[in-house]
């Protein structure tokens, strides 16, 4: 089965220190891979999406991510977090075949001053 | 532009009851998604349509249904009401079909059944 896991329900991090949220996949040919972002009350931002090409991908708010095809990964980062990052964060993956998005369950983030 | 609007923000319901949710996309994109969020399972998708047509649909029993109209609007209804649709339905809309195409989403409709 295609699936999408985000091994830590939450992740907890001292302003301007460097953050990850981990996402590992499950599915078959070359996937799409996205991360969006969640506030309070709110419905899910796209922060970035990788495609194809560079491993690295850069998106929005400082974020970036990094895709390992090895590792089935894609986890995402930032290099120095704010307390505004503090959210809901979901990694989400296409299939290579026709489908819809699957989304992993979600990972809390808090940024403590 | 204006975003993804969704009404209504709130409703509560009883079991048994039947519920419509609607959806109005970004002007001029065409596909709209629906998706179940819950604390305990994360966003399930329910399902996808594109120009009228729906083009997948998750695992969700047939008393999900949705449809879309000629200005790509879109509804979605419930019927006979469960405990276990209590959930942040949202919806997502993109200009095309194409796989890499990212989604905007609306803040959702917060559905409360008891």
């Amino acid at each position: 089965a295609q699936s999408v896991a985000q091994p830590e329900d939450q992740v907890n991090v001292a302003e301007g220190n460097p953050l990850t949220v981990k996402c590992t996949y499950s599915v078959s040919g070359n996937p799409y891979l996205f991360w969006y972002v969640q506030y309070p009350n709110r419905g899910l931002q796209f922060l970035l999406k990788y495609i194809t090409g560079d491993n690295l991908v850069k998106g929005s708010y400082g974020f970036e991510a990094e895709f390992n095809k090895s590792q089935t990964s894609f986890h995402l980062k930032k290099p120095s977090a704010l307390v505004s990052d503090s959210a809901l964060y979901f990694c989400a993956v296409r299939p290579g075949s026709q489908g819809n998005l699957i989304f992993g369950k979600g990972t809390k983030l808090s940024v403590k001053p | 532009k204006a975003g993804v609007t969704q009404t209504p923000r709130y409703l509560i319901k009883t079991r048994g009851q039947q519920v419509t949710l609607s959806c109005s996309p970004i002007s001029g994109h065409r596909s709209v998604s629906w998706y179940q969020q819950t604390p305990g399972q994360g966003l399930q998708f329910l399902f996808e349509y594109f120009s009228e047509t729906q083009r997948n649909k998750g695992n969700f029993p047939g008393r999900f249904s949705g449809r879309q109209f000629s200005n790509s609007r879109s509804e979605m209804n419930v019927s006979t009401l469960e405990l276990g649709d209590s959930a942040l339905y949202l919806c997502a809309s993109k200009n095309t079909g194409a796989r890499d195409e990212k989604l905007f989403f609306g803040s959702g409709t917060q559905l409360s059944v008891l």
